[in-house]
């Protein structure tokens, strides 16, 4: 596609839920992140994927959160069992192996109430 | 670990005028790249303007220049002329040359800039 493309961009869910979030990178990035934002913070790095492959998941910040990413494209973040402290944006960003600069998605909003 | 620090949480011009946003870095890598990133209220990071640590030259994007100082680990973004259009947060980020990306982008917490009118 154009650009970054991620989904939903707002997601209000009640506490205890399981969520998803998807981001769609660029055709043809193969490297794709994951990073949160809360509420007047700066981004928290989560995870990297090269192709399909996530060569460090540390920064995950619990095993309630992981992230797939299949056919080497559209990666899912999934939050188990969501709690408020959950509440942030997640953004998306990709890039391809002979470029420095990561294009980031619009983000998806999650409440969790 | 890296770690990037913006010291100014909010900073306020007046249109049309010059300001400068502060970043510092602290890495004990030789090697690694700078960013200025710019969030509006739309969300998306856009980026504003791209150093290599090795390149003595400060960058240059049109009214976007940066003053980088590799020895004080100072990275500071000067917007001259300054425009309603340029009221965002903005992200002072590193990465490191080595890795293939696998640090992902280290992040400031960011200055929000007002352009008053």
């Amino acid at each position: 596609g154009a650009g970054v493309s991620q989904s939903p961009s707002n997601k209000v869910t009640e506490k205890g839920k399981d969520v998803e979030l998807r981001c769609d990178p660029i055709s043809g990035h193969t490297a794709l992140y994951w990073y949160r934002q809360s509420l007047g913070q700066g981004l928290e790095f989560l995870i990297y994927f090269q192709g399909n492959s996530a060569p460090d998941k540390s920064g995950l910040p619990s095993d309630r959160f992981s992230a797939e990413r299949t056919g080497g494209s559209v990666s899912t973040l999934t939050i188990q069992r969501t709690q408020q402290e959950d509440s942030a944006v997640y953004l998306c960003a990709s890039s391809s192996l002979m470029n420095t600069e990561a294009f980031f998605g619009q983000g998806t909003r999650l409440t969790v109430v | 670990a890296q770690t990037v620090t913006q010291s100014q949480p909010e900073m306020s011009v007046q249109e049309a005028e010059t300001v400068t946003l502060s970043c510092t870095y602290d890495t004990s890598e030789s090697d690694y790249y700078l960013f200025w990133y710019k969030q509006p209220p739309s969300r998306q990071m856009i980026l504003v303007i791209r150093q290599e640590a090795y390149k003595q030259q400060n960058a240059t994007e049109n009214r976007f220049s940066v003053n980088f100082q590799k020895a004080a680990k100072s990275f500071s973004l000067k917007i001259s002329d300054s425009q309603l259009g340029d009221a965002a947060m903005y992200f002072c980020a590193y990465r490191s040359y080595s890795g293939g990306g696998a640090d992902g982008l280290t992040f400031g917490k960011g200055t929000h800039l007002i352009i008053q009118p």
